[in-house]
């Protein structure tokens, strides 16, 4: 069935770091990718989407890659700030648009 | 703020109550998803309605039922009330319910089964 996996955290990083959040998918035919930034005590919000092999998504200087030959789209950001402390979810929509996966968030905390 | 809102924004019952949770859509969106977010589970798809009807179904059990009024607000309902069914419940709202439209969410009900 569909799934999706993501790097399990939490990750702690200094301000201006480098960031990576791995995410890998299994699923048939060729579904929507989607990640969501969940901020302290608020609904999620959609960070960046791809919606068919090779695009990439980027928003907020952040930036992933459906890549369909590896099954991931791994989030990056090349200079993380104190604000972008938070939870991050990789997620997936079937083709049919019918069902939706989440992982399970990774949180992110960036120190000054 | 998404324009999708939630209430009661949080809700504490006993073991075997059954609740209402009400969620209101983004104007225009016509679209309703239901979640439930746990420690242990992650987030769940539990259901969504288009329009006013099913369409389609995830993780959701048979002591739980929604529906989508006229006015495109959605009611969850969670009968019979467990321990276990203490979890952040989120509504989500799209445009026409699409594989690739972006879901908006509320900002939750939390649900607190003693």
């Amino acid at each position: 069935g569909n799934s999706v996996t993501q790097m399990e955290g939490p990750v702690t990083l200094s301000e201006e770091a480098f960031l990576t959040i791995n995410c890998t998918y299994t699923a048939t035919g060729y579904p929507s990718l989607f990640w969501y930034v969940q901020y302290p005590g608020e609904g999620l919000q959609l960070l960046l989407k791809a919606t068919k092999a090779d695009d990439k998504g980027s928003n907020k200087g952040f930036e992933a890659t459906y890549r369909k030959e590896t099954t991931s789209f791994h989030l990056e950001k090349g200079s993380v700030q104190v604000s972008d402390s938070a939870v991050y979810f990789c997620a997936l929509s079937d083709q049919t648009g019918n069902q939706f996966y989440f992982g399970t968030g990774t949180s992110l905390t960036v120190i000054p | 703020d998404s324009g999708v809102t939630q209430t009661p924004k949080h809700l504490i019952t006993a073991t075997g109550q059954r609740v209402t949770l009400r969620c209101s859509p983004r104007s225009g969106d016509l679209s309703v998803y239901w979640y439930q977010q746990s420690l242990d589970q992650g987030l769940q798809f539990l259901i969504q309605y288009y329009n006013g009807e099913e369409r389609a179904k995830g993780n959701i059990l048979e002591r739980f039922s929604a529906q989508q009024f006229p006015d495109l607000h959605s009611e969850l309902n969670l009968s019979s009330l467990e321990l276990g069914d203490s979890a952040l419940y989120f509504c989500a709202s799209s445009a026409r319910g699409g594989a690739q439209e972006t879901q908006y969410f509320g900002p939750g009900t939390r649900l607190l089964v003693l």
